[in-house]
C-alpha cells in the first residue's frame, strides 16, 4: 500500500502566524483529504483535494498529484487551530480507504 | 443537519467482558468504517462495509467483529476486550468519491 509522510512532526506558532504542513506520497492518489482532530478527538474533515487548489476562510490546500504531495496553508493562526493534523491518501479503485499519516501537532500559544 | 453519530461517547468495560459500540448516520452514504486510534497515533482501518459487502484489513484481530444491518448503522463487537484494546474508536462515512465524515469517537477504557 502507499506510505504517506508528514512534516513537520511537530509546529509552535505565535497565534497570527501563518504555517505550511506537507504531506507526500509514495505513489499516486486519487483520494487526498486533509483533516483536523480537535481536542476532544473527533475528526473534522477540511478539504477533499485529490488535485488542485481550494480555499475555505483562513485555510487553503494545493495537491501537485504529479509530484505526489499535498500542502496545507494555515494563515493567521488563532489558537483553535491547535491540535493534530492529519492528511490521508487513496489510490487505485478502492480509493475510498485511506492510509493516513501520522500527523501534525501544532500548536497555536496566545 | 447530516451527521455521524457514535454511542456511547466514553465505555468502561472489564477486561474479557463483550462489549457493543454503535454508529449511526443520516448522511446516507453506502461505506461505512471503523478505525481504532490509540494515543499519538494515526487512526488504523479496522474495517469497512461497502453497502452491505464487509471487508477485514488484514491484520484486525478475531477479537473484532462487526454488523450493518441497515444503511443508517453500523456495530463495533468487541467480543473479549484486553488491555491492549483501551483507545479511541472512530466511525466514518463516505460515498464511493468524495471526503470521509467522522463521528465524535468512542473512548473505550478496559479495567
Amino acid at each position: 500500500g502507499i506510505q504517506v509522510e508528514q512534516s513537520p512532526p511537530d509546529l509552535i506558532l505565535q497565534e497570527g502566524a501563518n504555517s505550511t504542513l506537507r504531506c507526500n506520497f509514495s505513489d499516486s492518489v486519487n483520494n487526498l483529504q486533509w483533516f483536523h482532530q480537535n481536542p476532544w478527538g473527533q475528526l473534522i474533515n477540511l478539504f477533499y483535494i485529490p488535485s488542485g487548489t481550494k480555499q475555505n476562510g483562513r485555510l487553503s490546500a494545493t495537491t501537485v498529484a504529479t509530484e505526489r504531495y499535498s500542502l496545507l496553508y494555515i494563515s493567521s493562526s488563532q489558537t483553535t487551530d491547535s491540535g493534530v493534523y492529519f492528511c490521508a491518501g487513496g489510490s487505485g479503485g478502492s480509493n475510498y480507504k485511506l492510509t493516513f499519516g501520522k500527523g501534525t501537532l501544532l500548536t497555536v500559544n496566545p | 443537519d447530516a451527521m455521524v453519530i457514535q454511542n456511547p461517547r466514553y465505555q468502561v468495560t472489564q477486561f474479557g467482558k463483550p462489549v457493543t459500540l454503535s454508529c449511526s448516520q443520516t448522511l446516507n452514504h453506502n461505506v461505512m468504517y471503523w478505525y481504532q486510534q490509540k494515543s499519538s497515533q494515526a487512526p488504523k482501518l479496522l474495517f469497512h462495509y461497502y453497502d452491505k459487502d464487509f471487508n477485514n484489513e488484514a491484520d484486525t484481530p478475531d477479537n473484532f467483529q462487526s454488523r450493518r444491518p441497515n444503511t443508517s448503522f453500523c456495530f463495533l463487537d468487541i467480543r473479549s476486550p484486553g488491555l491492549g484494546d483501551a483507545a479511541m474508536y472512530l466511525c466514518a462515512t463516505s460515498r464511493i468519491t468524495g471526503g470521509q465524515f467522522f463521528g465524535p469517537g468512542t473512548r473505550l477504557t478496559v479495567l
